[in-house]
């Protein structure tokens, strides 16, 4: 167990919705990290915020996007759902920008 | 564009078999480069390789790190079925480059 808490474990959901995906990182850590499995594309970075602010940007849709709150706890709202969204969506945290990463259990997305 | 190698794609070897797993990389200011594993949920890390020559060893894992030839090795020696699992490599960025590139993996099988 990582201490990373990712919610909900799974999600099933239509083409067109929107979903928000949550994530509560280990306790002290400053930087949320939010990442994209697909099994055609592998891991694939989507965005990182550190102490509440955008600090790096990856291959994130417009369609996507995030926030990290006061209290650390991050989301990930993914919008105008399409069947290619169906991934394993992890969010990852650590202490400071530049420290190893510790990854949650993920969210599995399926869109019909 | 950041870009991380690995191979072979696929691994089967029996148990008690030394297997090296390799890892290439091009990345903008290069800060670090990382091992995890992944079974059935989340990457677990491995190791954190940031200066060149510098062997980690974690029980029957060890890696190395070839900054002037760009990659990485993994091996593990004595394996065991429990060590089956995909072996992930990604480098990270430094100084406004700050986020994760991932290979695609190696996905290697321990055949009891």
């Amino acid at each position: 167990d990582s201490g990373v808490t990712q919610t909900p474990k799974h999600l099933i959901t239509a083409t067109g919705q929107r979903v928000t995906l949550r994530c509560s990182p280990r306790s002290g850590d400053l930087s949320v990290y939010w990442y994209q499995q697909s099994l055609d594309q592998g891991l694939q970075f989507l965005i990182q915020y550190y102490n509440g602010e955008e600090r790096a940007k990856g291959n994130i849709l417009e369609r996507f996007s995030a926030q990290q709150f006061p209290d650390l706890h991050s989301e990930l709202n993914l919008s105008s759902l399409e069947l290619g969204d169906s991934a394993l969506y992890f969010c990852a945290s650590s202490v400071d920008r530049l420290a190893t990463q510790y990854f949650g259990p993920g969210t599995r997305l399926l869109v019909l | 564009e950041d870009k991380v190698v690995q191979s072979p794609l696929s691994l089967v070897v029996h148990e008690g078999d030394t297997v090296t797993l390799n890892c290439s990389y091009e990345v903008t200011n290069f800060r670090s480069l990382l091992w995890y594993k992944q079974e059935k949920k989340a990457p677990t890390f491995l190791f954190m390789l940031t200066s060149s020559g510098i062997e980690k060893k974690s029980g029957r894992l060890s890696s190395i790190l070839d900054k002037k030839e760009l990659f990485s090795i993994l091996n593990i020696t004595a394996t065991q079925t429990g060590d089956s699992a995909v072996y992930l490599c990604a480098v990270e960025g430094n100084f406004g480059n700050e986020k994760l590139t991932f290979g695609t993996g190696t996905r290697l099988t321990i055949i009891p």
